[in-house]
């Protein structure tokens, strides 16, 4: 199965601050139809996980665009720019690539 | 709109079987993979399973953990998604979702699955 290691496991930031998440794979997560189904979620607290980025890169629709995401192949981030208190939870990367469909062990962001 | 909804969690008995149902609206159900997760509390989401769209026969796939004891299908007419789940076990117990499309686009509020005696 793919590994998604994430890091840092926690991170504390004030409102304003611009953070970085690490998602990094075991394998390749580059398809052979020249897709890479790397996501970001986010799950705030007592709430389902929604989707913030898809394909790596791509913002969903009405997700704010201080989030983005890059990265190819096995190392990819998330950055949010400039924190907002909504933003605190869990995020987790999660691969659609290779079968079974992993999820990282997720980075939970606490607002100081 | 789009919304999920799932439903049919509960307290079951170890070797015990449980059926859990997503009711799809908003959008063309057919259109669209739809997928099971779930989610221990406390711990990461595990993917479980999935199942086509029309265009791609409505075939299934699933994760090896639970592949034979988990069934995936669907009620086109109805939009329903649906969790067969047999030989349950105490690990077994967690958050269950839906969700929509290889992105997760859209997941329900979930709902809760306790294997115990």
């Amino acid at each position: 199965d793919v590994v998604l290691t994430q890091t840092p496991p926690t991170l504390s930031a004030t409102i304003g601050q611009s953070v970085s998440i690490s998602c990094r794979s075991s394998q390749s997560l580059l398809h052979s139809n020249g897709n890479t189904y790397l996501h970001w979620l986010l799950q705030r607290p007592g709430q389902s996980p929604q989707l913030l980025i898809y394909l790596v890169s791509r913002l969903e629709s009405g997700v704010p665009n201080r989030f983005s995401g890059s990265g190819s192949g096995t190392d990819f981030t998330l950055k949010i720019s400039g924190v907002e208190a909504e933003d605190l939870g869990v995020y987790y990367c999660v691969q659609g690539t290779h079968a079974p469909l992993t999820f990282g062990s997720g980075t939970k962001l606490e607002i100081k | 709109e789009v919304k999920l909804l799932e439903s049919g969690g509960g307290l079951v008995q170890p070797g015990g079987s449980m059926r859990l149902s997503c009711a799809a609206s908003g959008f063309t159900f057919t259109d669209f993979y739809m997928y099971w997760i779930r989610q221990p509390a406390g711990k990461a989401p595990e993917w479980l399973g999935f199942i086509r769209n029309k265009a791609n026969g409505y075939t299934t796939e699933y994760n090896p953990s639970v592949k034979g004891r988990f069934t995936i299908s669907r009620d086109n007419t109805q939009n329903m998604l649906y969790l067969q789940m047999n030989t349950l076990r105490a690990e077994d117990t967690a958050t269950y979702y839906c969700a929509r499309s290889r992105y997760f686009d859209y997941w329900g509020q979930g709902v809760m699955v306790t294997v115990s005696s």
